[in-house]
């Protein structure tokens, strides 16, 4: 069974920094896909950026870039230039290139930004 | 312009009542989900419905019962409440291909007590 690991419950980042997310995966699967949510204090979940397993290069959404490792089965998630509104927690999850859909998360990182 | 909506957002309930949570997406997708988020923040897919069809169902009790009337609608029944299942329950759709990208809706928080 695949499962996704988020070893960090909370993370702090100065207003403008960079701070990384990390997130490793185990899976026996050689296709499959990974994404990035945001889930504010609003509780909204909000996809931040995905990956598709066979794509060597990075994806990156504007100051949203991820590191995907395929080897290390390792995709984290660096965000530049923090800014206020992207304080929220972070979910990590998988989904199998198979047709059942379903994502399975981490336990999520809750990232606060400092003025 | 609401992609995926939930009723009621806020549901507060005695144990042992039956109660029904209602999503709806306006995306045009043919998959819909409901997923569970417990007091950790911990989420765990629940079922999924594609085309009015059931594909997925999770080791959930079968108090509860997802209904699909449509491609636009999934529901959530939930017969004899328990203090458990206090939870957020989420909503999401998805068009199946290759990415099948899931939205969210906005949570329904269900307090049983």
């Amino acid at each position: 069974a695949q499962t996704v690991t988020q070893s960090q419950p909370e993370m702090s980042v100065q207003e403008a920094e960079t701070v990384t997310l990390s997130c490793t995966y185990d899976t026996s699967e050689s296709d499959y896909y990974l994404f990035w949510y945001k889930q504010p204090p609003s509780r909204q979940m909000i996809l931040v950026i995905r990956q598709e397993a066979y794509k060597q290069q990075n994806a990156t959404e504007n100051r949203f870039s991820v590191n995907f490792q395929k080897a290390a089965k390792s995709f984290s998630l660096k965000i530049s230039d923090s800014q206020l509104g992207d304080a929220a927690m972070y979910f990590c999850a998988y989904r199998s290139g198979s047709n059942t859909g379903k994502l399975i998360f981490g336990q999520g990182t809750t990232l606060q930004v400092k003025p | 312009d609401t992609a995926v909506s939930q009723t009621p957002k806020y549901l507060v309930t005695q144990m042992g009542n039956d109660k029904s949570i209602k999503c709806e997406q306006n995306l045009g997708h043919d998959t819909m989900y409901w997923y569970k988020q417990d007091s950790k923040k911990f989420l765990k897919i629940m079922f999924s419905y594609n085309n009015k069809e059931l594909i997925i169902n999770e080791t959930v009790p079968n108090r509860f019962s997802p209904k699909s009337p449509d491609k636009a609608h999934l529901n959530l029944h939930i017969n004899s409440l328990e203090l458990g299942d206090s939870a957020v329950y989420f909503c999401a759709s998805s068009q199946s291909g290759d990415w099948e990208t899931q939205y969210f809706g906005p949570g329904t928080r269900l307090l049983v007590l």
